[in-house]
Order: C-alpha cells, then structure tokens, then sequence
C-alpha cells in the first residue's frame, strides 16, 4: 500500500492566515492526488482533485500543488467555517488510501 | 442533483457478518465511467479506503480486508452492496459511500455514513 503522511498533524491559526497542510506519499503518485474538508459529525466533503483541480462550489482561497511525492493543500485566507480536519488521499493505485488527517484549530 | 445513503444495522455482534446497502439517486451505475465506493471512520480516527465497484462490474479491494469484504451491485438498479464477514469489535466505525468518478476516482459525492457498532 502507498503511504501517506500529513503534516503537522494539527496546526492553530486565526482567521485571515494563510496555511499550509503538506501531504507526502511512500512513492509516486504522479497528479493522483485529492484532499478532503471533514468537520465534526458530517462526511468528508472533495475540495481539490487532480493535485490543483478545484471541485465545482469551493471557494478559491483553497489551492493545491505539488507532485511526485510532495503535495500542498493551501487556504490563502482562514475563514472561521475553515475550521476542520483535512485529508489526502492518492488514487495512483489500489488500496486509495488516506493521510492520517490535518486537524485546523482556532488560535 | 446526486444523493448517497447507507443503511444497515447499528449494531452487530462479534463473528457476524454485517450487510451494508447503498442506496443512491442522481446517477447510474450502469452509465460508463461511474463507481461506487466504501470508505470507513472508526470513531476519532482516520478514513480508511474498503473497496470500489465500477459500471462494468470491476471491483477493487483494499488487500487487507479483501477476504472478509464482498461488493456487488443490488437489486435494485440504485444500489450498492458491501458484506463483511467475521466483524470485530475494531470494525467498530461510521462507514461511508461514496460516487465515484472513473476519470481521476475522485470522491466527489458522499453519503452521510452510518455508525456500526460491534459488541457483544
């Protein structure tokens, strides 16, 4: 299975910073890569596809980069509904599987 | 617009097998390029990947539960079927659908998840 690390693991930031969640996989992953907004009790919710693609209805404060093994996701300026867990995931081959979650808390 | 729900039992005992339906409107599966998937949350912890069918019946699984996980499409045309054998109680999770897109597999539809417990 293709690993993926996410670091930090949470990180506290105040409204109108900008953050960095960076996503590292075990092996390359070329541009199979997505990440995910979860807040508390509701499903995970696809915010960038493709490494930089941005899924229909998401603001563009959010951005993704990177490739290889090295990825970014990037919100240029926190909202308070920014608030929440964040994750990778790498779909270059089967099992797809997930970072361990970035944790984004109110400063 | 597209819509997933997963229905099941909340509860299962240890040794069972628990049967989880999908059931979704919006889309086909019989339409090329599109899947299912399943994806699961024990409480507190991080999502983990299960397994995928496509519109052509191909079906993947996550190699460390593929012999206890079975996916198929239902009798009805809008649903998903996911069987696992031999539940445990750290099978104790909210298991989620998802609609998938061939293309690039992204997740781009989700189910609002189910919790199952398991304990005797």
């Amino acid at each position: 299975d293709i690993q993926m690390t996410q670091s930090p693991s949470s990180v506290s930031a105040s409204v109108g910073d900008r953050v960095t969640i960076t996503c590292r996989a075990s092996q390359r992953i070329s541009t199979w890569l997505a990440w995910y907004q979860q807040k508390p009790g509701k499903a995970p919710k696809l915010l960038i596809y493709a490494v930089s693609s941005l899924q229909s209805g998401v603001p563009s404060r959010f951005s993704g980069s990177g490739s290889g093994t090295d990825f970014t996701l990037t919100i240029s300026s926190l909202q308070a509904e920014d608030f929440a867990t964040y994750y990778c995931q790498q779909a270059s081959s089967f099992p797809h599987t997930f970072g361990q979650g970035t944790k984004l808390e109110i400063k | 617009q597209i819509t997933l729900k997963e229905s099941g039992p909340t509860l299962v005992k240890p040794t069972q097998t628990l049967t989880l339906t999908c059931t979704f409107s919006g889309f086909s599966l019989s339409t090329s390029g599109v899947g299912v998937g399943w994806i699961r949350q024990p409480p507190g912890k991080a999502l983990e990947w299960l397994a995928l069918i496509y519109w052509d019946d191909d079906k993947r699984y996550s190699p460390s539960l593929k012999s206890r996980l079975t996916i198929t499409k239902g009798t009805s045309k809008n649903q998903v079927v996911l069987t696992m054998t031999n539940m445990d109680p750290v099978d104790t999770a909210t298991y989620y659908c998802a609609h998938v897109d061939y293309g690039d597999f992204r997740l781009d539809y989700w189910g609002q998840g189910t919790l199952v417990t398991v304990s005797s």
